[in-house]
């Protein structure tokens, strides 16, 4: 199974300030046949299921505010919230669907400083 | 947004058995790829089973913790999917979300949208 491991596990940000959350796969999650790499990003606030933020590592869902941005190719893989807002207080999932089973980073909680 | 719901969650001792459902008003499930994904209480989460669609042929997959033990079903005529859990075990005690695949072109995707989630507690 490719393990992915987050970095920090938390984080502290002030208001208006940039947050960055590191994932790293154990192996390369570039699909070759597309040339795209097989990440993902959730956001789980308390007492909610997760929810789908980013795609193909750097493909924003629909809706989703673009204060939010996807990075990395390979097996590094940022996430990017260029400027926090008091609602992005959450825990933050990267997650690969190169290969089956599909695995979860532990996750990085994200807080206000 | 579409809406999944989750339902039958509940308490169960060890060595038990139990059925959970998802359903949705919105979302054909017999058309769409289909996920379980669990979180214990206070860690990360874990995919532990789908189905493909009906077109794709209604096949399962499970993952190696739960192989044999759980297994993903889909009554289409209820547009209902199930989860079936047998010789339950306390570190199955979990939130079991389902979730549909995305719609990515290759085997495995992501997992948009995620119903609410069914608490199962498995405990003597």
């Amino acid at each position: 199974d490719i393990v992915m491991t987050q970095s920090p596990d938390s984080l502290a940000v002030s208001l208006g300030e940039r947050a960055t959350i590191n994932c790293k796969s154990s192996q390369s999650v570039l699909y070759s046949s597309n040339n795209k790499n097989c990440l993902a990003w959730y956001q789980q606030k308390p007492r909610q299921p997760p929810k789908l933020l980013i795609y193909w590592a750097s493909t924003r869902k629909s809706g989703v505010p673009d204060r939010f941005s996807g990075s990395g190719s390979g097996t590094d893989f940022t996430l990017t919230i260029s400027s926090l807002q008091a609602e992005d207080v959450a825990v933050y999932y990267c997650q690969q669907y190169h290969s089956t089973p599909p695995t979860f980073g532990q996750g990085t909680r994200l807080e206000i400083k | 947004e579409v809406q999944l719901v989750e339902s039958g969650g509940g308490l169960v001792k060890p060595g038990g058995s139990l059925r959970i459902s998802c359903s949705s008003s919105e979302i054909t499930l017999t058309n769409a790829w289909m996920s379980w994904v669990r979180q214990a209480p206070g860690k990360g989460l874990e995919w532990i089973g789908r189905i493909k669609s009906k077109t794709d042929g209604g096949t399962t997959d499970h993952a190696a913790p739960v192989k044999g033990r759980f297994t993903v079903s889909r009554d289409d005529s209820k547009n209902t999917l199930y989860l079936q859990m047998n010789s339950l075990k306390t570190e199955d005690t979990a939130v079991y979300y389902c979730s549909r695949d995305g719609n990515s072109g290759i085997y495995e995707a992501w997992f948009d949208p995620w119903g609410p989630g069914t608490l199962v507690t498995v405990s003597s």
